[in-house]
């Protein structure tokens, strides 16, 4: 059983312009969370994605937008890159109330 | 505002020896913690979930603790080994609504020395 996939591994952007990462949940998952990780600091939730809207989200400005598909994998959108965008974007996926969460592997994002 | 903390961020223990990790929370309403165990540059792989109407779960070595009361958790590791040797971060969920966002503590950077 595959967990939590997200692609790509590694991505380099310039400021200004726009990236699109994506994350496929754990089989039989059917919620997707997005947070951002820091150097040396822990993750800060972005939103969660659950029947395909927007179910909550952090305090991440309007340039941060994301989209769950009906097979419930998931994309994270950001515009107008900036260097402190630079950042391992985790993805993690959940099932139901209370459950565990799984975390992929993350994307890591430098932006220049 | 719910807020995580860890002490401290970083530990060295030597192979062998049985350690705690410490967790500290600002609102007792939590509905569950889960802790965590990070290798640099890597993703979150998930250790322990422990639900509030729970004190405590154990995997292997593993040994997690939740007391609401106090605001505190903590992750007991038996018998340390080398490969022991990460980030261990924990995170608390405040809603029932569903599995909602994930507050984290910046980690506890453990050295386990040969």
């Amino acid at each position: 059983d595959a967990g939590v996939t997200q692609s790509p591994t590694h991505l380099i952007k310039t400021r200004g312009q726009q990236v699109t990462l994506r994350c496929s949940p754990k089989s039989g998952h059917d919620t997707v969370s997005w947070y951002q990780q820091a150097l040396g600091q822990g993750p800060q939730f972005i939103f969660q994605y659950y029947e395909e809207e927007e179910r909550q989200r952090g305090n991440f400005p309007d340039r941060f937008s994301g989209h769950q598909f009906p097979n419930y994998s998931s994309e994270l959108n950001v515009n107008a890159l900036l260097l402190g965008d630079s950042a391992l974007y985790l993805c993690a996926s959940s099932f139901e109330v209370n459950t565990e969460a799984f975390f992929g592997q993350g994307t890591r994002l430098t932006v220049v | 505002k719910q807020e995580v903390t860890q002490i401290p961020a970083a530990l060295s223990v030597p192979e062998g020896e049985n350690l705690v990790l410490n967790c500290s929370f600002t609102d007792s309403a939590i509905y569950n913690l889960q802790w965590f165990r990070q290798d640099p540059g890597k993703g979150l792989t998930s250790l322990l979930l422990i639900q509030s109407s729970q004190r405590e779960q154990t995997s292997g070595r593993l040994n997690a603790s939740l007391d609401k009361s106090s605001g505190r958790s903590t992750l007991y590791i038996a018998a340390s080994q080398p490969g022991d040797s990460a980030t261990y971060l924990c995170a608390g969920g405040w809603s029932n609504f569903g599995n909602e966002k994930l507050t984290f503590g910046t980690g506890t950077r453990l050295t386990i020395i040969p």
